[in-house]
């Protein structure tokens, strides 16, 4: 079983909708989650950091970590054709600066106009 | 946010021969840097942890001979393939971290390499 599950996609919704990306994991030490953005061909953009259990919101972003369930999800509101991108989610049990992240696989999403 | 260069951002070489590539944290100094690989439709698999000054701590089954990192001050960081094989084809990717935690690891652009 892998440490972190992800579904690839691709995943595709019209304009305006809203997005909902997730994963799951194995590891109860977690403690950090982020999701990254992905675009094709470029490095991963951080968008959201959350610790521990709980929402955080920022503009059209928000993050749930659920740990009793080992579950993290990102919602997109108002989806734009901009947000197409490779979604990334990553954790980690230790906040310094050394540690290591472990990523998903990576949601592939598509918003058509 | 910060700003990691890559460089070359695209390489193509002969089989056999050795490529370098480059990590730069551009605005801020980089107190670890990590060196990822990403095989299309596959998620980031970090190879290398390097702190400025010390050796490379490589992740299982990465070879530390083929994949040589040098992290020679707190701005660069280089990973060398060495005796490169169309395997090795791949795009490698390097993060900087900074002293603020996480939230302070950025991501370079990437470096694709191909071997012919």
């Amino acid at each position: 079983q892998k440490e972190v599950e992800q579904d690839p996609g691709p995943l595709s919704v019209p304009e305006g909708a809203i997005v909902s990306l997730n994963c799951t994991y194995s590891n109860s030490a977690f403690q950090y989650f982020m999701w990254y953005r992905q675009y094709s061909r470029k490095g991963p953009e951080l968008l959201m950091y959350t610790y521990s259990s709980g929402n955080k919101e920022d503009g059209r972003f928000t993050a749930q970590v659920d740990k009793s369930s080992k579950y993290i999800s990102l919602f997109i509101r108002d989806s734009q054709p901009s947000d197409s991108a490779t979604y990334l989610c990553a954790m980690t049990a230790l906040r310094g600066t050394a540690s290591k992240l472990t990523f998903g696989t990576g949601t592939r999403l598509q918003v058509t106009l | 946010g910060a700003v990691v260069s890559q460089h070359p951002s695209r390489v193509i070489c002969k089989s056999g021969t050795s490529v370098k590539i480059e990590c730069r944290s551009l605005d801020f100094q980089a107190t670890t840097m990590f060196w990822y690989r990403q095989f299309p439709k596959k998620s980031l698999m970090l190879m290398a942890t390097s702190n400025e000054g010390s050796k490379a701590t490589y992740e299982q089954g990465v070879e530390k001979d083929k994949f040589l990192i040098n992290h020679a001050s707190l701005t660069l960081s280089t990973l060398t393939v060495t005796s490169a094989h169309p395997e090795d084809s791949s795009f490698y990717i390097c993060s900087a971290t900074g002293t603020g935690g996480l939230e302070t690891q950025y991501f370079g652009p990437g470096t694709r390499l191909l071997v012919l």
